[in-house]
């Protein structure tokens, strides 16, 4: 069975940086790729982009891909994701979810981290 | 863009749910998800490629798939069923919440 356990909350300032780990266990971590989906206080579900770390292959949504990072150390079996440029828009509950298709994007993610709640506020 | 309807559905326990997801475009059934999220916890996949049950979901909840158009369907609704209902195709829809009648 594969776990994903994310780091605890975080408050950051307008205009700083937050990087968020996902670290896994129970199954192969390189050959899947580790998502990230956000979700604001009482809203839907928004994909950020995607990460192979076999390949170091990484997938960016659009309205992301100018201040997002995503990194994965395959030595610790953890993904990171580092968002910067913060603002209030950016207040939600981080996910990391691992795709269900090896070496690819199949977009269905069956194994999800708890959550990592990041609060930009001045 | 996907689409979901409807944004909120009454009913009770032992109905029978339908929800809806359309694409604005051509999506490959084999990418197209369904999650059931409950207040305060972590998405839980549900149905994969449009009409596969994920591992551990009972046999109610059935996906399927005409054309531009995918349909979750609960065939006889559980009190623990009650939730917000996205499907998934790299983006994911608004969200169909399924509330108590």
């Amino acid at each position: 069975q594969v776990h994903l356990v994310q780091s605890g909350a975080e408050v950051r300032r307008p205009g700083s940086s937050v990087k968020v780990s996902c670290k896994a266990s129970g199954g192969s971590f390189s050959n899947y790729a580790i998502n990230w989906v956000r979700q604001a206080p009482g809203q839907g579900l928004e994909w950020m982009g995607g990460l192979i770390p076999l390949f170091h292959a990484t997938n960016y949504a659009q309205s992301f891909q100018d201040r997002v990072t995503f990194t994965a150390d395959e030595s610790t079996s953890t993904a990171y994701m580092e968002l910067s440029s913060l603002t209030s828009a950016d207040t939600a509950v981080y996910y990391c979810a691992r795709d269900s298709a090896m070496y690819s994007h199949s977009f269905n993610f069956d194994f999800w981290g708890q959550g990592t709640l990041i609060t930009v506020s001045s | 863009v996907l689409t979901q309807s409807p944004g909120t559905l009454s009913l009770s326990p032992g109905q029978r749910a339908t929800l809806s997801c359309r694409a604005n475009e051509s999506v490959h059934s084999a990418f197209l998800a369904w999650y059931q999220q409950k207040s305060g916890q972590a998405p839980r996949l549900l149905i994969h490629g449009a009409t596969n049950r994920a591992t551990g979901v009972p046999d109610r909840f059935r996906g399927s798939e005409s054309g531009p158009d995918f349909t979750l369907t609960i065939s006889r609704l559980e009190p623990e069923d009650f939730a917000v209902y996205y499907c998934q195709q790299r983006t994911f829809g608004p969200g169909t919440k399924l509330e108590f009648k």
